[in-house]
């Protein structure tokens, strides 16, 4: 089966720095995925990583070690509208075309 | 549109009752997916399509529920004598291509539609 495991909630003060951590066993890894939802909209896509290392993109930044089954996403220079949850999501491939969410992580930034 | 467009956006209905809830994805996308939303849960994989054909519906929690796609676009997701634990939020996603590919993998997600079961 697939498993992915998130913490569900962190909080952080503004303008600091959060690590968001995901470890997942899956039968395959076909890709990791990171998306933020909030609160009532439809989750929005924010990093992709298939090979092992960091990835950076704006504030965001998304590592992945395939050899560990472990990914994080860091947020720099938190901003209040950076709460939200954030997903994990996982492509086994070996002919399986499902995307694997973890629950989440519900994200608070704090003044 | 520019997105995808699900409708629709709530929907009450009694237990026993059938619902449809339709998807509309981004044109060009040739892969469509539907995922289940529950509070405080994941986003819970219900059936993948590719084209018109769904080589993955492995997600569909019973007999009561089915989906189509037709014209390699609109596909409706249907629930037959709907129960209490249906209520959910019904996300569908559509992305270029299926499986994972940088540009092409990513999945673009409708607003979704909130089923409310009484």
């Amino acid at each position: 089966g697939q498993n992915i495991d998130q913490p569900t909630e962190m909080t952080a003060t503004e303008g600091a720095i959060v690590q968001i951590n995901c470890t997942y066993q899956t039968s395959g890894f076909n890709g990791l995925f990171w998306y933020q939802q909030h609160a009532g909209e439809a989750p929005t896509f924010l990093s992709y990583n298939v090979l092992d290392g960091l990835e950076e993109k704006g504030r965001f930044s998304s590592f992945l070690s395939r050899s560990k089954g472990y990914s994080y996403l860091l947020l720099k220079e938190l901003q209040m509208k950076d709460s939200a949850s954030y997903l994990c999501a996982v492509y086994s491939g070996a002919g399986s075309y499902q995307l694997t969410f973890g629950k989440g992580t519900k994200l608070s930034v704090i003044p | 549109g520019a997105g995808v467009s699900q409708s629709p956006s709530n929907k009450v209905t009694e237990k026993g009752k059938d619902v449809e809830l339709r998807c509309d994805p981004i044109s060009g996308h040739t892969a469509l997916y539907w995922y289940r939303q529950s509070l405080g849960q994941g986003l819970e994989f219900l059936i993948y399509f590719q084209g018109n054909s769904a080589p993955d519906k492995s997600g569909l929690p019973s007999d009561r529920f089915s989906a189509e796609r037709t014209g390699g676009s609109v596909s409706t997701l249907t629930i037959q004598r709907t129960q209490q634990e249906d209520s959910a939020v019904y996300l569908c996603a559509s992305s270029l291509a299926p499986g994972g590919g940088r540009g092409t993998g990513e999945l673009f997600f409708g607003e979704g539609s909130r089923l409310t079961v009484l």
